[in-house]
């Protein structure tokens, strides 16, 4: 079964750092493109980054181009977020999703781990 | 960049009843990478139809996705007590690449 489980959210101030993880399982992880996608408090979903299998290719949106970095260690199976300079808007439940290659559905979904930006 | 809009915001329909869902792009979409999505409050989103059309592992068959072009459209139906919830429309551009999703519309019990 395919298990996605995202950490590392949490309350932090305006213009700090938050590294988000997400331990896949139950697939092979470097097999896959791996995305991260948000939910602002009772709002719609937005993507934010992409990864390719190899981290080869890597696509942001232009919210956050600049100021956040998606990785990942395949050896660990595991899909990362690094996010500085954050901002209240950025505050958030992120998510992280496998990608489907053939027709770029976001296949699974972990339970999200929510980002709070506040001072 | 694609923008999807969504139509109506909210739905409001009875148990048995039929839902028509709608999603709208700004330019035209490949109908291999238009995507529905279900919510449910508290809940991650889950697949339902991907290719326009194609229904996920496990989806019933009430669910239903057409369109090409610019207009796509979700049709529940019947609606069932379980789906009710919010729905969205997603999209893969490759120029410039990324992922757009529309709103969302909420159906809900009348």
């Amino acid at each position: 079964e395919v298990q996605l489980v995202e950490s590392g959210g949490g309350l932090v101030q305006p213009g700090g750092s938050l590294r988000l993880s997400c331990a896949a399982s139950g697939f092979t992880f470097s097999s896959y493109n791996m995305n991260w996608v948000r939910q602002a408090p009772g709002k719609g979903l937005e993507w934010l980054s992409y990864i390719s299998g190899s981290s080869s290719t890597i696509y942001y949106a232009d919210s956050v181009k600049g100021r956040f970095t998606i990785s990942r260690d395949n050896a660990k199976n595991s899909l990362y977020l690094q996010m500085n300079s954050l901002r209240d808007e950025d505050t958030a439940v992120y998510y992280c999703t496998s990608l489907s290659s053939a027709y770029k559905f976001l296949m699974g979904w972990g339970q999200g781990t929510l980002v709070t930006v506040s001072s | 960049e694609i923008v999807l809009t969504q139509s109506p915001g909210t739905l409001s329909l009875s148990p048995g009843e039929r839902a028509t869902l709608s999603c709208r792009a700004s330019q035209s979409v490949s109908s291999s990478y238009l995507a529905w999505y279900q919510q449910k409050p508290g809940q991650a989103p889950r697949l339902l139809i991907y290719g326009t059309s194609i229904r996920a592992t496990g989806i019933p068959d009430r669910f239903s996705g057409s369109g090409s072009g610019t207009d796509f459209t979700l049709t529940i139906s019947r609606l069932e007590p379980e789906d009710f919830a919010v729905y969205y429309c997603q999209q893969f551009g490759s120029s410039p690449p990324g992922w757009t999703f529309g709103q969302g519309t909420r159906v809900e019990i009348k």
